[in-house]
């Protein structure tokens, strides 16, 4: 089934401790991005990639790194969080050779950082 | 600047027909996604439009007014689990998606 994965799906923490969330799709997509969502905002964009070892600056890239040494995975890294990280994060991919260039999306990360 | 404005919230009853509107103004433009989201879910594709025009798929149509920087999704035979938020997004280019807020519609029986 082709589908994009995230871990974890919910997640507590401190603010300070390092943590991870990994996703990872297995379409062959070339693109992925992360976003975060919150109430009234809407998603807005972390970071993306265009392939392995392209990353780039979304809207909201402060506090966030990512890495894309494999084409499948693209994980998001808060080295520092913060509570105003609190959010719903949201991995998506997509196609490039793809004319509609839909992006799909994974389940989601509910993070909330005390 | 990018702007993409859509109502917060309808309320509809069940088989009836909602409009929901999104204009948007860009600084690029290559066409416009209309996405669902179920609370705490993933957003799932509906529909993306590229030219002017309506698009019909089953009970949901998109419409796309490029001259105007406006679309709307209809929803034709409500039912209760059309109750979700749709989400407007203006593809700029190069994979980027701006997101509108979101429109949350409320659908009784």
């Amino acid at each position: 089934e082709a589908q994009v994965t995230q871990n974890p799906r919910y997640l507590i923490t401190v603010t300070g401790k390092k943590l991870t969330v990994t996703c990872s799709q297995n379409m062959n997509h070339e693109y992925m991005s992360w976003y975060r969502q919150d109430p009234g905002l809407g998603l807005r964009q972390i970071y993306y990639s265009m392939n392995v070892e392209v990353t780039d600056k979304g809207d909201v890239p402060e506090g966030y790194k990512v890495s894309r040494k494999e084409k499948r995975n693209f994980p998001l890294i808060l080295e520092s969080p913060s509570p105003n990280q609190t959010s719903l994060y949201f991995c998506a991919s997509s196609s490039i050779r793809d004319s509609q260039e839909t992006q799909y999306f994974g389940p989601g990360t509910r993070l909330l950082v005390l | 600047g990018q702007n993409i404005d859509q109502p917060t919230e309808m309320t509809a009853t069940e088989g009836a027909i909602v409009q929901i509107n999104c204009t948007y103004q860009t600084s690029g433009f290559n066409g416009l996604f209309w996405y669902q989201q179920h609370a705490g879910e993933a957003p799932t594709f509906l529909s993306y439009n590229v030219l002017d025009g309506l698009e019909e798929k089953g009970r949901f149509s998109s419409f796309l007014s490029r001259s105007k920087g406006y679309s709307y999704l209809l929803l034709k035979e409500l039912q209760m689990k059309d109750s979700a938020s749709y989400l407007c997004a203006a593809y700029t280019g190069f994979q980027k998606l701006v997101f509108g807020t979101g429109t949350r519609l409320l659908v009784s029986p």
